[in-house]
């Protein structure tokens, strides 16, 4: 079964820290990976979509990275901020084209 | 552009009640999906279709159908509502579902099931 994990559940950091968020999964026949945003409450905001010929994608104070061989990919958020505090999902196409999720990291960063 | 919408945006039923929730985009997206997302189960696909006319089953499609009449529409209809329908709904779409390309997700919408 492809599955999508991510350790740890929650995580707490003080303001300026960068965080490093990471996601593994089972089946390294990956097509893409993206990594989403939730803030309570709200919808899915996506963040970062890295392809499968990709190693890593950045945008802004974000920067995601592919391991295939591994199975891993990794979220950092550099200098965090208050308002960085969300849950974050990773979730990953594997070769059926359907999306499966992680259960998120929920990222608290303490003023 | 809108994005992607969902109608209602809160739902409260009684046991063996019926409802549609609706999903719409205007991105042009061929891919159509229907989430639920529930605490420490993640979201798990219900549904999804590929095309206008077109619907396949998802991970937990049981107790729940879908329509796709127009390309822009996704319903997703539950006839007889159980308590184990509680949770949060989410609709996304993409330009197709190829591995390349993004979902793009609305704002969701909570039901509960008395």
């Amino acid at each position: 079964k492809q599955e999508v994990t991510q350790i740890p559940a929650a995580l707490s950091v003080p303001e300026g820290e960068n965080l490093v968020l990471n996601c593994s999964f089972t089946d390294s026949a990956i097509y893409n990976l993206q990594w989403f945003r939730q803030d309570p409450g709200k919808g899915l905001t996506s963040l970062l979509l890295i392809q499968s010929s990709q190693r890593e994608q950045t945008s802004g104070r974000l920067n995601a990275s592919l391991d295939k061989s591994s199975g891993r990919s990794t979220l950092y958020i550099a200098a965090s901020q208050p308002g960085d505090s969300a849950t974050y999902l990773c979730a990953a196409v594997f070769n059926d084209y359907k999306l499966s999720f992680g259960a998120g990291t929920t990222v608290t960063v303490r003023a | 552009n809108a994005g992607v919408t969902q109608t209602p945006k809160f739902r409260v039923l009684k046991t063996g009640q019926s409802m549609t929730l609706l999903c719409a985009q205007d991105m042009n997206h061929e891919y159509m999906y229907w989430y639920r997302q529930d605490p420490g189960m993640g979201l798990r696909l219900i549904h999804y279709s590929v095309g206008e006319g077109t619907t396949a089953k998802g991970e937990v499609p049981d107790g729940y159908n879908v329509s796709r009449l127009k390309k822009q529409n996704f319903l997703l209809g539950l006839e007889s509502a159980a308590p184990s329908q509680t949770s949060v709904y989410f609709c996304a779409s993409s330009y197709s579902g190829t591995g390349g390309n993004e979902q793009f997700f609305g704002p969701g919408t909570r039901l509960t099931v008395l």
